[in-house]
């Protein structure tokens, strides 16, 4: 079946550094892949996607690059700011059938000024 | 469009009470799923309807839980004889229609406590 590996975390870093968050997949078929955010006491926010290999999605100087051959989607931002403390979950979704979302399990980021 | 919404937010229950959360989606969505998330673990997909229909249901859905979109809007989940290990969060989602191109939205969550 479909599965979502993603670094574990927590992840503390200094405002302004260079993020990089690991994900894979082992899916069947072609999946979408997705990465969501939490942020405290709020529901899940969809933050990027990719539809098929080699596409980049990208949203608020985040950024991942759906790759076929490694099957992974590692999310990576430039400079992070205090307010991108969240917990981010990677998923993939298959694109026939009940389309659920398969998650791996979170990483909480958490910047400090 | 005010997005999905889900009621109650909290829910406090004693062990083997049974407990209902309700599900509004955005509006002529017919596409309705419920996933559980559990502390520190991402969701996981219970089920989910095409309009009034459940059309899946995850093992991890046992026989005291059951799920209704009567009327292919509103849906309701229940929990009948609660366990502790029933304590989660539970998250439902809609999508406008089937199609790759078209996202799940979340709500916010009903957070469920048994005591």
């Amino acid at each position: 079946g479909n599965s979502v590996t993603q670094m574990e975390g927590p992840v503390t870093l200094s405002e302004e550094a260079f993020l990089t968050i690991n994900c894979t997949y082992t899916a069947t078929g072609y999946p979408s892949l997705f990465w969501y955010v939490q942020y405290p006491g709020e529901g899940l926010q969809l933050l990027l996607k990719a539809t098929k290999a080699d596409d980049k999605g990208s949203n608020k100087g985040f950024e991942a690059t759906y790759r076929k051959e490694t099957t992974s989607f590692h999310l990576e931002k430039g400079s992070v700011q205090v307010s991108d403390s969240a917990v981010y979950f990677c998923a993939l979704r298959s694109n026939f059938g009940n389309e659920k979302l398969t998650f791996g399990t979170g990483t909480r980021l958490t910047i400090i000024p | 469009d005010t997005g999905v919404s889900q009621n109650p937010r909290h829910k406090i229950t004693k062990r083997g009470q049974n407990v209902t959360f309700r599900c509004d989606p955005i509006s002529e969505h017919n596409r309705l799923y419920w996933y559980r998330q559990t502390l520190g673990q991402g969701p996981e997909f219970l089920t989910y309807f095409q309009n009034e229909a459940q059309l899946e249901k995850s093992r991890l859905l046992s026989d005291r839980f059951s799920a209704e979109r009567p009327k292919g809007s509103f849906s309701t989940l229940e929990i009948q004889r609660t366990e502790q290990g029933d304590s989660a969060m539970y998250l439902c989602a809609s999508k406008p229609q089937t199609g790759g191109q078209y996202e799940q939205y979340f709500g916010p969550g009903t957070r469920l406590t048994v005591t």
